[in-house]
């Protein structure tokens, strides 16, 4: 049982540059979400989702795009990154609202 | 909206010390409390939850009591582990779908 898996765990980009973070779940959960980990500020909400064909945004969504096509699959998408993009960013998913939410490993995305 | 704050850290305790982080929340409605912890390099994970007030949640020797009179959320363990070492963070989630986490505890645990 693989839980949630990103892809890349690494990137570099330049300013400007496009690219999709992947995320894939294998336990069937409805709610899935996209954050990003600061430094002193904790985990922040970019986008949601609490099935396949609904996508919500969160608290700090700008800058960044999400579909949810699949109950598995809900990718983020930099159309293009800018150096306040550089951050840790985390995909989770969880049966419900009040349940124990499941993290990928994460992407560390540095933007020069 | 919803809020969640914890003790700034970092923190570094010695071998078989007793370790204490503060959270406190705001919340609209009756959220469910989580503790996540970090391991480094890794993503976060589920530590304990409460799911109502005075539901203590526990697991690995850490302990949390929900308190809503104190809109709080306390994690303790009695005797810390150099493999304790990590960040730690409090969470809740309210009907929303949604966590709202806290900023972090960094603990470091010195052999």
């Amino acid at each position: 049982n693989a839980g949630v898996t990103q892809t890349p765990k690494f990137q570099v980009l330049k300013t400007g540059q496009s690219m999709t973070l992947q995320c894939a779940q294998d336990m069937n959960h409805e709610y899935m979400s996209w954050y990003r980990q600061d430094p002193g500020m904790g985990l922040r909400l970019i986008h949601y989702s609490v099935g396949a064909g609904i996508t919500d945004q969160g608290e700090v969504p700008n800058g960044y795009n999400v579909s949810r096509s699949t109950t598995e699959d809900f990718p983020l998408r930099l159309l293009s990154a800018a150096p306040s993009q550089t951050s840790v960013y985390f995909c989770a998913s969880s049966e419900g609202d009040l349940t124990e939410a499941f993290f990928g490993q994460g992407t560390r995305l540095t933007v020069v | 909206g919803n809020s969640v704050t914890q003790m700034e850290g970092p923190v570094t305790l010695s071998e078989e010390a007793f370790l204490t982080i503060n959270c406190t929340y705001t919340a609209t409605g009756y959220p469910s409390l989580f503790w996540y912890v970090q391991y480094p390099g890794e993503g976060l994970q589920l530590l304990l939850k409460a799911t109502k007030a005075d539901d203590k949640g526990s697991n690995k020797g850490f302990e949390a009591t929900y308190r809503k009179e104190t809109t709080s959320f306390h994690l303790e363990k009695g005797s810390v582990q150099v493999s304790d070492s990590a960040v730690y963070f409090c969470a809740l989630s309210d009907n929303d779908y949604k966590l709202s986490f806290g900023a972090g505890t960094t603990v470091t645990v010195r052999a």
